[in-house]
């Protein structure tokens, strides 16, 4: 495979559950990124790894919880979502830091609906 | 505080009619100017990178401009293959999206 991969590409979760999302990239890139595509607004950048260290957390609310075990891998923890927390959540990876002038490349996304 | 705004936010075009998307930006200390382009359900494809002003990149129908305040992407003779929703990024500290251009290109 190359590229960015993101399972599951869709995922339906009740407001008590806990799921998690993966991310995976093949493209031997330092940096991983989440972000959330809502209707009618721009991509918001939630998490930033680096080197697999976390560098940005943009306020997130703790109910979404990072994990990045190595510089492939990246996983967004989930559990009591709220019905608001529905959209499309993105990975990213770039292979500089953030802050560099380095595109990003992005996975599928996961479609996620909180019920 | 980084700002991207995007127009228009949406245009239908006849197969063959070329047309342009804007692009403005107010950010502090650019280092890149990024477009991509978004299928319905999928993630942003990239399309190009543009570092300073006076830089134009082409791809196919594409081409992407740049001035010191606002980007341009020319579409020339428009297919329905490249209806979709094309972003505009600007990198500074991090990176800052527009809210998209969705085009329709009808045959």
């Amino acid at each position: 495979e190359t590229g960015v991969t993101q399972t599951p590409r869709h995922l339906v979760m009740g407001m008590t559950n806990k799921k998690s999302l993966k991310c995976e990239q093949h493209l031997g890139h330092n940096a991983m990124y989440w972000y959330k595509q809502s209707a009618k607004k721009p991509l918001e950048l939630m998490f930033v790894y680096s080197l697999e260290e976390r560098v940005e957390n943009n306020s997130v609310p703790s109910r979404f919880s990072p994990e990045c075990p190595n510089s492939s891998h990246l996983f967004l923890h989930l559990h009591t979502l709220q019905p608001e927390d529905s959209a499309l959540y993105l990975c990213a990876s770039s292979q500089d830091p953030p802050g560099t002038d380095t595109e990003a490349f992005f996975g599928q996304g996961t479609r996620l609906t909180v019920v | 505080e980084d700002q991207v705004t995007q127009s228009p936010e949406a245009l239908r075009l006849q197969e063959g009619e070329s047309s342009s998307l804007n692009c403005s930006y107010t950010v502090s200390g650019l280092r890149g100017l990024f477009w991509y382009r978004q299928d319905p359900g999928k993630g942003p494809e990239f399309l190009f990178t543009l570092y300073s002003a006076g830089e134009e990149k082409e791809k196919e129908r594409l081409k992407a401009t740049l001035t010191k305040k606002e980007s341009f992407l020319h579409i020339t003779a428009p297919k329905p293959e490249d209806s979709a929703t094309y972003l505009c990024a600007v990198q500074a500290g991090q990176l800052t999206f527009g809210k998209g251009t969705k085009l329709s290109v009808i045959p």
